[in-house]
Formats: C-alpha cells, sequence, structure tokens
C-alpha cells in the first residue's frame, strides 16, 4: 500500500485545457510538497503547503491542502506545452520515518500537445 | 547559487568498473540525499547525510558507497554494479535533515547511469 495514493498516472491533453492531479493519503501530514521533473533534469520544488484548507496560486497552477492534512490537489488551467513533465507530490519524515526522508507519491505523467 | 551540481551527466561502465559520481551544493544546506530513479518513476531514496554524518542507508546494496568529504560535497562510489543499476542517480540538498519545511529539497539534474 502506497503511502501517498497519486492520480491519474498518465494524463494526455491539448494545449488549453484545464486539469487536475490528486494526492491522497489516509494519514495526516504537517506539510506537503509538489515537485515537476522535467525529461532530463532532476525535480523542482514547485510549493509546500502547510496549513489544512491552504490554497497557493502559481501563475496558472493551484495547489489546494484538504482540511484534514490528509490528501492534496494540482490544478492547471490552460495547460501548455510547456506543463509537460512529471509531476510528483512528497511529504517529508511520513509515518514516523527516519528524520530527512522524502516519500513521494507514484507520479503523474503530464503530455500537453500543442 | 541555488544550484546543486552534479557530475558526470551521463555514465556508462562494465561491471568490473569502479567509478565515482560528485555533487556540490553552496547554499550551506546541512543534509544531503541520493536517489535512484527509473524511467517513469518516483525518486526512491538511497542515503542521507547529515551534518555529515550518515543517517539513512536504505538497506543499499555495499556495490553503493557514500562519502561527505565535507558539508559542500557529496560522493556516491560505485563497484561491481549490475545492469539492473541503470537509472538516473539523483543528489539532492535540504536545510536540515529534522522536520518541517526545512526538508525541501533541492535536486541536481542527475547521473545517467548505465552498466553493460
Amino acid at each position: 500500500t502506497q503511502l501517498l495514493e497519486q492520480s491519474p498516472q498518465f494524463l494526455s491533453i491539448q494545449e488549453g485545457e484545464n486539469l487536475t492531479v490528486y494526492c491522497n493519503s489516509s494519514s495526516v501530514f504537517s506539510s506537503l510538497q509538489w515537485y515537476r521533473q522535467e525529461p532530463g533534469e532532476g525535480p523542482v520544488l514547485l510549493v509546500t503547503v502547510v496549513t489544512g484548507g491552504e490554497v497557493k496560486k502559481l501563475k496558472r497552477l493551484t495547489f489546494q491542502f484538504g482540511d484534514a492534512r490528509k490528501d492534496s490537489s494540482l490544478h492547471i488551467t490552460a495547460a501548455q506545452p510547456g506543463d509537460t513533465g512529471l509531476y510528483l507530490c512528497a511529504v517529508a519524515n511520513a509515518g514516523g520515518t527516519s528524520y530527512g526522508k522524502l516519500t513521494f507519491g507514484q507520479g503523474t505523467i503530464l503530455t500537453v500537445h500543442p | 547559487d541555488t544550484e546543486v551540481t552534479q557530475t558526470p551527466k551521463h555514465l556508462v561502465m562494465g561491471m568490473t568498473n569502479k567509478k565515482s559520481l560528485k555533487c556540490e551544493q553552496h547554499m550551506g544546506h546541512r543534509a544531503m540525499y541520493w536517489y535512484k530513479q527509473k524511467a517513469k518513476k518516483p525518486p526512491e531514496l538511497m542515503f542521507v547525510y547529515s551534518y555529515e554524518k550518515l543517517s539513512i542507508n536504505e538497506s543499499v546494496p555495499s556495490r553503493f558507497s557514500p562519502e561527505c568529504p565535507n558539508s559542500s560535497l557529496l560522493n556516491l562510489h560505485l563497484h561491481a554494479l549490475q545492469p539492473e543499476d541503470s537509472a538516473l542517480y539523483l543528489c539532492a540538498s535540504s536545510q536540515d535533515g529534522g522536520r518541517g519545511l526545512g526538508t525541501e529539497a533541492f535536486f541536481g539534474q542527475g547521473t545517467r547511469l548505465t552498466v553493460v
């Protein structure tokens, strides 16, 4: 059983469409991070959400942390080809594990076609 | 400088070779990490160094040997690897290895390793 269930695993859409990626768990987290990884690169941190119910916006990307701090979503408005990549949610020190450890969801591979 | 620099970017090695991957950061971060990533999968943690001491080894085979010469450098020594070890090896750093916001990770570009 995955600590973080991320869905969908694959998403192929046309430029201009909207999409939402989900990251769910039965555990409560003090914070949750979202990363984007482009082909041939390492993951890049997009945002950290900390407060239950929190909404953060980064241009066309909107991130939400669930009220119970068990889940999060990433919504992209008017997707562009440059949004193509692997999107990962992650939590630190999850489940009482040793400090310094990031646990990732399975990832969502997004392809935006021109 | 908010970069984590990894060298080399690509490496092809035979199963009897010895090679090393290098990682450097100058952000004053005190925690550094090695992750292994297979295609279309999330990164998997291998090692964590905190304040230059090995704090986590995720049961990694001994053919992978990490080293932290100082707070800015992290090496991964490779010896007698198997073809299934071929993957993208990512180095990362964070402000500290504790809890909360200090765990946000900065990743390098990775080393694409192919074992033949």
